[in-house]
């Protein structure tokens, strides 16, 4: 069971806009920024969004984050086929000394 | 552009210790303002942060696996290490080492190739 959570699953055809959501708790996302990684099958994680909205050089900006409360949400606009990958949130814990916690992962499929 | 690269036994056997090594290249690990990290995936599921060390000394641990995990550096060899103790089949992942902290603690801008960890006698 991840501290936050995300659904499972999330779809959409070529040229739509998705989004994930993220739900944590007022010791994680409720006072810390929150950071989304995407996995292609069989890779790395590749840092997307931090700092809640901000995106690294090379991130297209189809991809943007937004944080409210205890939530985030990843949104893709445009959506496009090779963007067909696991999405994770992650986040700071103030708890326990203070740890990193991530989210389950949501598993996006280009219809 | 700074490269992370793991290495380690494959195959560990229970109640034994599992020890991983990753390698810094084109950087050094001394730089101020990174932490290093050690992330974890277990087949088919999610990211599990195992713990990082900084400034070359500092360390924090996930809570779930504290009592087991020990992180260290090796500032000759440019690299950091993992051991996890007292190994059990729950802990058969992919390990990843990853670059954090130079933007917020759980911003990891480099990350390791990933290395398969199989727990079985």
């Amino acid at each position: 069971q991840s501290v936050l959570t995300q659904p499972p699953s999330a779809s959409g055809t070529p040229g739509q806009r998705v989004t994930i959501s993220c739900s944590g708790s007022s010791s994680n996302i409720g006072s810390n920024s929150v950071t989304w990684y995407q996995q292609l099958p069989r890779t790395a994680p590749k840092l997307l969004i931090y700092s809640n909205s901000q995106r690294p050089s090379g991130v297209p900006d189809r991809f943007s984050g937004s944080k409210s409360g205890t939530s985030a949400s990843l949104a893709i606009s445009g959506l496009q086929s090779e963007d067909e990958a696991d999405y994770y949130c992650a986040a700071w814990d103030d708890s326990l000394n203070g740890h990193v916690v991530f989210g389950g992962g949501t598993k996006l499929t280009v219809l | 552009q700074l490269q992370l690269q793991e290495s380690g036994s494959g195959l560990v056997k229970p109640s034994q210790t599992l020890s991983l090594t990753c390698a810094v290249s084109d950087g050094s690990i001394s730089s101020g303002g990174y932490s290093w990290s050690w992330i974890r995936q277990p087949t088919g599921k999610g990211l599990e942060w195992i713990g990082y060390i900084y400034n070359t000394a500092s360390t924090y641990y996930n809570p779930s696996l504290k009592s087991r995990v020990t992180i260290s550096v090796d500032r000759s060899k440019n690299q950091f290490s993992l051991k996890l103790s007292s190994v059990t089949a729950a802990d058969t992942a992919v390990y990843y080492c990853a670059r954090g902290g130079g933007i917020g603690v759980d911003v990891f801008d480099m990350w390791g190739q990933g290395t398969m960890v199989t727990v079985s006698s």
